[in-house]
């Protein structure tokens, strides 16, 4: 059964630094990785999926990297603003039958202080 | 466009009670995704409706959830003799396959006293 970890469960920075949250999964047979955001009250936003067969997603400072044979994903904010503060969801889907499923961890939640 | 919907936004139920929680999809999704948010918990699978096709039904906790799509698009989730334990983020969420990302609404936060 696919279990997905993140550390850390929480996280304070001052504006402006760059950081990193990290995503283990432990079965490394898996379709795609997708980091998601989630605001107090509200859904979840994607913000980049990497297929399997690829080992970066960029989208503007946002950075996420995939190293599908040992299990890891991270998520590289750079120059944090306080509007980045929210819960940061990494989550895989399956390969195979069941591609359609996707598995949570339970979540990251960044505070960035001005 | 219109994202995903859901209804109600906030239920606060006795236990013992059913409850319905109704997702509304982005139109022309053929697929829809049930979630729960536990406190302290990721996100867990709850249910999958594709086109036409059977359910899967793996991901529901017990024989007191069930769910229907009617003219594959509106869905509604039903708990029956709600427990304290059922108390979470219902989340529901469509795409159409193979689009990777799922679009989730904003969920319904359900609280059984």
């Amino acid at each position: 059964k696919q279990e997905v970890t993140q550390i850390p469960a929480a996280l304070s920075v001052p504006e402006g630094e760059n950081l990193v949250l990290n995503c283990s999964f432990t079965d490394s047979a898996i379709y795609n990785l997708q980091w998601f955001r989630q605001d107090p009250g509200k859904g979840l936003t994607s913000l980049l999926l990497i297929q399997s067969s690829q080992r970066e997603q960029t989208s503007g400072r946002l950075n996420a990297s995939l190293d599908k044979s040992s299990g890891r994903s991270t998520l590289y904010i750079a120059a944090s603003q306080p509007g980045d503060s929210a819960t940061y969801l990494c989550a895989v889907k399956e390969s195979g039958g069941s591609n359609y499923k996707l598995t949570f961890g339970k979540g990251t939640l960044l505070t960035v202080n001005p | 466009g219109a994202g995903v919907s859901q209804s109600p936004s906030n239920k606060v139920t006795e236990k013992g009670k059913d409850v319905e929680l109704r997702c509304d999809p982005i139109s022309g999704h053929t697929a829809l995704y049930w979630y729960r948010q536990s406190l302290g918990q990721g996100l867990e699978f709850l249910i999958y409706f594709q086109g036409n096709s059977a359910p899967d039904k793996s991901g529901l906790p017990s024989d007191r959830f069930s769910a229907e799509r009617t003219g594959g698009s509106v869905s509604t989730l039903t708990i029956q003799r709600t427990q304290q334990e059922d108390s979470a983020v219902y989340l529901c969420a469509s795409n159409t396959p193979p689009s990777g990302t799922q679009y989730f609404g904003p969920g319904t936060r359900l609280l059984v006293l």
